[in-house]
């Protein structure tokens, strides 16, 4: 069954560092998502993407945040000035289509110290 | 914004038993909602989701209930087995297109042997 997936599975930064998490979406999907869920609390989302632009984005989506899909595959979080706060795990998810389900990928650990 | 409430926030119930997660949603014009099951360190998996234009939805043992007047849907897992452990999410969405999922807070089912 295709999956979407992400690395790296755990990534250990240093405060105002810049990382970018890597995620491959299903191959047929079109939408694209990015979602946090810092430890013991809820999923948020953060972005969705779609037609090679941001679609929607929450309020902790600002501006040192970014997403790119630089090729045909990959899909990308970019995170310019790492912040204490940063630190959770992050979900890419991807849709076939809009009103259609999400698939997420295992998640990406970030660890800011 | 859309806000989604979860209750309860643990639920332990013997193997066999059936067991019940509730979640009530704020805005009406939200029409899709799933349910994810998370493992421990993996990524939510969709187990079972409804639309609003639909009251009811069943697959093998579980369940989905949606009451769009009150405005909450339910999860109905029956004959509850070990691998059944773990924390579910519901989550609701607004419109289409590309609209992020808006997450309850979980609820962790614990099976009794």
């Amino acid at each position: 069954e295709p999956e979407v997936t992400q690395t790296p599975s755990h990534q250990v930064t240093q405060m105002g560092q810049e990382v970018i998490l890597r995620c491959v979406p299903i191959s047929n999907h079109l939408y694209f998502y990015w979602y946090r869920q810092i430890l013991g609390q809820k999923v948020e989302f953060l972005v969705s993407f779609y037609n090679n632009e941001i679609s929607e984005k929450s309020e902790i989506f600002d501006d040192q945040f970014s997403v790119e899909r630089p090729d045909g595959s990959n899909f990308t979080l970019k995170i310019r000035s790492t912040k204490l706060e940063d630190s959770a795990m992050y979900f890419c998810a991807s849709s076939r289509a809009g009103w259609e389900k999400l698939f997420f990928g295992s998640g990406t650990q970030l660890s800011v110290l | 914004g859309e806000n989604v409430e979860q209750h309860p926030s643990t639920l332990s119930v013997q193997e066999g038993d059936s067991a019940v997660i509730k979640c009530t949603y704020s805005d009406s014009a939200s029409n899709y909602f799933p349910w994810y099951k998370q493992e421990l360190g993996k990524g939510p998996q969709l187990i079972i989701d409804i639309r609003s234009n639909v009251g009811e939805k069943k697959d093998q043992r579980i369940a989905v209930t949606l009451n769009k007047t009150a405005k909450h849907f339910s999860l109905h897992i029956t004959e509850t087995q070990p691998e059944d452990s773990a924390v579910y999410f519901c989550a609701a969405r607004l419109g289409g297109g590309a609209d992020g999922l808006t997450f309850g807070k979980g609820t962790h089912l614990i099976i009794q042997p």
